[in-house]
């Protein structure tokens, strides 16, 4: 079946423009998370939703990273004004249940790069 | 919060040899801990996972070990192959969601 898939797989763009990623979750999945994935390091959590209740956005390193997702479905990651220091590989997974401890499905990610 | 730490950064084993990664956590509560190995290029893979209530896992040349007590847990890969060579996070999940290592390197040598 088809797993977790994200959009673009990598994305270039000059500092101070606007980007957005997409993240389509296993059919059927009510939990969406998103990651950060800088060169060599961990995953750095960002935002997690969960059915229709409000998001966990305690992640989200600053006011320029927003997200959303519509229709329990499909997310999107949206970051304003890019700062080089935003390059790194956004990591979307999903889950089935509703607990936190879920087990979690990863999409391939977006390499993004800030010039 | 979790605070996960994983050892080493880096591995080098021979092919056929065995690699062992180990990984320790902070919060008590925490009661699921996967494992995810990442390819280059690619996102991370689930490979096993042990829930608090066991202490042992195996699927075929890969096992996981935990002890509650210690509040560590290890992954063993045994026969290692070519395509073992990746990176390797463990995870600990509580109230707050997956925390995640740091990674290990694993590299496989022929």
């Amino acid at each position: 079946g088809a797993g977790v898939s994200q959009s673009p797989s990598n994305k270039v763009t000059e500092k101070g423009k606007d980007v957005e990623l997409r993240c389509d979750p296993i059919s059927g999945h009510t939990a969406l998370y998103w990651y950060r994935q800088s060169l060599g390091q961990g995953l750095e959590f960002l935002i997690y939703f969960q059915g229709n209740s409000a998001p966990d956005k305690s992640g989200l390193p600053s006011d320029r990273f927003s997200a959303e997702r519509t229709g329990g479905s499909v997310s999107t990651l949206t970051i304003q004004r890019t700062q080089q220091e935003d390059s790194a590989v956004y990591l979307c997974a999903s889950s089935l249940g509703s607990g936190r401890a879920d087990t979690q499905y990863f999409g391939p990610g977006t390499r993004l790069t800030v010039l | 919060g979790e605070n996960v730490e994983q050892h080493p950064s880096t591995l080098s084993v021979q092919e056929g040899d065995s690699a062992v990664i180990k990984c320790t956590y902070s919060d008590s509560a925490s009661n699921y801990f996967p494992w995810y190995k990442q390819e280059l290029g690619k996102g991370p893979q689930l490979i096993i996972d042990i829930r608090s209530n066991v202490g042992e896992k195996k699927d075929q040349r890969i096992a996981v070990t935990l002890n509650k007590t210690a509040k560590h847990f290890s992954l063993h890969i045994t026969e290692t192959q070519p395509e073992d060579s990746a990176v390797y996070f463990c995870a600990a999940a509580g109230a707050d969601g997956l925390t995640f290592g740091k990674g290990t390197h694993l590299i496989i040598q022929p």
